[in-house]
């Protein structure tokens, strides 16, 4: 069964500290990775979308690495601010499925002052 | 670019009467729409692909019925809640796909009262 786990299921840190956030898939073969950030009541906004033989990608202060062999990812955020505070969501395209994803539940991100 | 919206961002509505979502890609044509729900603290869950000019693709425990998809155009697609009970209360979202992404609108809050 294509799943895709996230761990830790939240997480609260102070501002200007850097959290790392765990993703685990089944998902194989698959198109494509990617992160989202989804504030309360929004839809969800694109981080990084990677391929599958892409190790890292980045966009400003997030970072997504991809292990293809131990289908792990993480994103990884530095400096954190308060805005940052939002559930992030690992999303995995299996290739079978064409344009369909496979959510992840999400990791709650509380950044406190 | 790739801006979706959606429209109401918010509704409340009386046991039994019907409700229509439209999501509208401002910038850019998608051939394809999906249309999700989420419930508190839970992932999106996809209810239905909506391709232009074409029958939805329903997901199995959707009710056709219930929930009519009408893809118009391409930029715009509607989400129709017939009949709508206190459980169908949820947060409904939508995307619009172009080159193998998806961009997500802002959701639409559906309360059932």
């Amino acid at each position: 069964k294509n799943q895709v786990e996230q761990s830790p299921q939240s997480l609260i840190i102070l501002e200007g500290k850097n959290c790392t956030l765990q993703c685990n898939y089944t998902v194989s073969p698959f198109s494509n990775l990617r992160w989202y950030k989804q504030d309360t009541g929004r839809g969800p906004v694109s981080l990084t979308i990677m391929t599958f033989s892409e190790n890292t990608k980045s966009n400003g202060r997030y970072t997504a690495t991809l292990d293809a062999d131990t289908k792990q990812s993480s994103l990884h955020i530095t400096a954190s601010q308060l805005s940052d505070s939002a559930s992030y969501i690992c999303v995995v395209s299996p290739r079978e499925y064409g344009n369909k994803l496979v959510f992840g539940a999400g990791t709650i991100l509380r950044v406190k002052s | 670019g790739a801006v979706v919206s959606q429209h109401p961002s918010w509704v409340i509505c009386k046991s039994g009467t019907s409700v229509k979502i439209e999501c509208r890609s401002l910038d850019f044509q998608a051939t394809t729409m999906f249309w999700y729900r989420q419930f508190p603290k839970q992932s999106l869950m996809l209810m239905a692909t909506s391709n232009e000019g074409s029958k939805a693709t329903y997901e199995q425990g959707v009710e056709k019925d219930k929930f009519l998809i009408n893809h118009a155009s391409l930029t715009l697609s509607t989400l129709t809640v017939t009949s709508a009970h206190p459980e169908d209360s949820s947060f409904y979202i939508c995307s619009a796909q172009i080159y193998n992404e998806q961009f997500f609108g802002p959701g639409t809050r559906l309360t059932v009262l």
